[in-house]
Order: C-alpha cells, then sequence, then structure tokens
C-alpha cells in the first residue's frame, strides 16, 4: 500500500522557536495532502487542506501566519507551527491523497507529537 | 452540514463480535470510511463504503445505508489486539473527510 512518512516523529521545543514538520509520500504522487491535529482523547480536527503547487486552504480557527504550510512538490508537503507555545503541543498528522485513486483514500502518516515547553 | 455520530465507547470480549454503528447527515457524499487508531498512533484504513450494502474483508465488515444515512462496523472474532478507537468518517462533495469524535473499544479477556 501507499506509504506515508513524517518527520520528525516527536520533538520537544522551547515556548515561542518555531517548529517544522515535513510529509512525505514515499512511493505515489500526492496531489492533495491534509493536516490534522490530534489533542488526547479526541477526534482528529483537519486544520488545512493543501494542494500542490497553489496556497493551503484553512479551517475555521485555524491561524494560517502560524501554522505555515507549504506543498513545493507532488510528494513533499511542510508544516511550520511559528512561535510555538505549550497550547500547540499536540499530535499533528499529515495525510496524503494519492492522484489516481478510485477510493478517494487517504493515506496518513504516522505522526509527529509536539511539546512546547 | 456536518454532522456525525459514533458511540463513544463500547466492551466486548474477547472471540466475541461487536458492531460499531455510525450515523451521518449530508448533502453531498462521496461514500464512508472506517480506520483503526491505536492509542498515540495514526489512523489505518480499515474500509470504504460508498455503495448500499456489506463489505467483509476478514474479520471485519462495513455496512453502509445511504437513504438512512447509517453504517456499521462488525468486528468478529475479537481479539486483544482489537482494542483502539475506531473512527467513521464520510466524504463531502468537496471530496473532504468528516470525522466521527470515534468509539474506543474495549476488549476484555
Amino acid at each position: 500500500g501507499a506509504v506515508v512518512s513524517q518527520h520528525p516523529s516527536w520533538v520537544i521545543c522551547k515556548s515561542g522557536t518555531s517548529v517544522k514538520i515535513e510529509c512525505r509520500s514515499l512511493d505515489f504522487q500526492a496531489t492533495t495532502m491534509f493536516w490534522y491535529r490530534q489533542f488526547p482523547k479526541q477526534s482528529l480536527m483537519l486544520m488545512a487542506t493543501s494542494n500542490e503547487g497553489s496556497k493551503a486552504t484553512y479551517e475555521q480557527g485555524v491561524e494560517k501566519d502560524k501554522f505555515l504550510i507549504n506543498h513545493a512538490s507532488l510528494t513533499l508537503s511542510t508544516l511550520t507551527v511559528t512561535s510555538a507555545h505549550p497550547e500547540d503541543s499536540s499530535f499533528y498528522i499529515c495525510s496524503a491523497r494519492e492522484l489516481a485513486n478510485d477510493y478517494n483514500e487517504q493515506f496518513f502518516g504516522p505522526g509527529t507529537r509536539l511539546t512546547v515547553l | 452540514g456536518q454532522n456525525i455520530d459514533q458511540p463513544t465507547e463500547m466492551t466486548a470480549t474477547e472471540g466475541a463480535i461487536v458492531q460499531i454503528n455510525c450515523t451521518y447527515q449530508t448533502s453531498g457524499f462521496n461514500g464512508l470510511f472506517w480506520y483503526q487508531q491505536h492509542a498515540g498512533e495514526a489512523p489505518t484504513f480499515l474500509s470504504y463504503n460508498v455503495l448500499d450494502g456489506l463489505e467483509e474483508k476478514g474479520r471485519f465488515s462495513s455496512f453502509l445505508s445511504r437513504s438512512k444515512g447509517y453504517s456499521y462496523l462488525l468486528l468478529k472474532e475479537l481479539q486483544m489486539k482489537d482494542s483502539a478507537s475506531y473512527l467513521c468518517a464520510y466524504m463531502d462533495s468537496n471530496y473532504q473527510l468528516i470525522w466521527g469524535a470515534g468509539t474506543k473499544l474495549i476488549i476484555k479477556p
């Protein structure tokens, strides 16, 4: 099956610093990538939808200037959490949708656990 | 609008059968997905239904009724490793997944 990787898998940073998370589709081309955030014991919350070569579409309540998304190629999208604060500590998961996929299935990365001190 | 519901938690016994229901309301529909998520891990795909009926895949089966806005995931011969959260999600007219809150399934020996 299609594989999506995320890097790093976990990160601890100081308040006020920026953190970049990479999401890569390893064996397929992803026209669309999605960024989710999940707090403990809660469901996935879509943050933004990213299409290759265009600006990301952010969900209501998600600050686009704080969560910078770049989708420069069909296999790579990055999420940068700028000026991170403790309340940004969460599990960040990306998913990718294959270019030609009858199921419209999203393949998930393993997630990145961010802890802001 | 976005409206999708599933039970918060269910408990079942090892070796038994459990059915997790999911109901949704949407004006645009492009299929319903079930994902399994173990604690601290990303979701993994279980099933996809876009037509009415039952899809069987090993110990897991998924059912869909579009007219009723209803789906269920059926797990047979439960194993301890099946303890996880099960997420249902429908794909809307924009091909975006709308997620339920997840059902935490607890398996007891």
